[in-house]
């Protein structure tokens, strides 16, 4: 079973929409979350993290988490087409070196 | 500053070679990590250490070893290559068990 789940997609959104991208996870220890952005043929690269509940904002970036209902989520605002990509959720437990990634959502952001 | 680099980044084996893939962080990470990523499958955790002297299996350790030679590097040893193993691969560091991890640039592995 599968610990952390999102939507594989594609999401497609126009530009200068909002894309909002879900990540839930089964693990009620989970402590540490990750959103990465993945453009076809290159590694992961760290969007945000995020540790407690609320929203974290940065740019047009928006983590959102929800420990309690075990959601974590990214908003993209006013999408570019270079926002295309696909985006990975990860989780860390608490006390444990090892993420567990999603196997991320596909998002297209057309013009 | 160069982050996580990994070598080479492509690579074609037969069936039955050995390879070392090479990793190496310059960001005084503790805990180093490699993945393997196929279509439709997402991230795999082959191994970790999650600090020098340690390392530790993952979900799909089979076929693989590691050594962490020191703080900064951490191989990935295929003794016998086999067609499953096709792949792309990375490498990837934390400073301990609660920051985020960060990547390197991937090896392309092809085993016919």
């Amino acid at each position: 079973q599968k610990e952390v789940e999102q939507n594989s997609g594609p999401l497609s959104v126009p530009e200068g929409a909002i894309a909002s991208l879900n990540c839930t996870y089964s693990d009620r220890g989970s402590q540490s979350f990750f959103w990465y952005r993945q453009y076809s043929g290159k590694s992961p690269e760290l969007i945000m993290s995020i540790y407690s509940n609320g929203d974290k904002e940065d740019g047009r970036f928006t983590a959102q988490l929800n420990k309690a209902s075990q959601y974590v989520s990214l908003l993209i605002r006013d999408s570019q087409p270079s926002d295309s990509a696909t985006y990975l959720c990860a989780v860390k437990r608490g006390g444990s070196y090892i993420p567990t990634f999603g196997r991320g959502t596909s998002l297209i952001v057309h013009p | 500053n160069a982050g996580v680099t990994q070598t080479p980044k492509f690579q074609v084996l037969k069936t039955g070679q050995s390879m070392t893939l090479q990793c190496a962080q310059d960001m005084n990470h503790n805990s180093m990590y490699w993945y393997r990523q196929d279509p439709g499958m997402g991230l795999r955790l082959i191994y970790y250490s999650a600090s020098e002297g340690t390392t530790d299996k993952g979900e799909v350790p089979n076929g693989y070893n590691v050594s962490r030679l020191n703080k900064r590097e951490f191989s990935l040893r295929l003794e016998s290559a086999a067609p499953s193993q096709t792949s792309v691969y990375f490498c990837a560091s934390s400073l301990d068990g609660n920051t985020e991890a960060f990547f390197g640039q991937g090896t392309r592995l092809t085993v016919v």
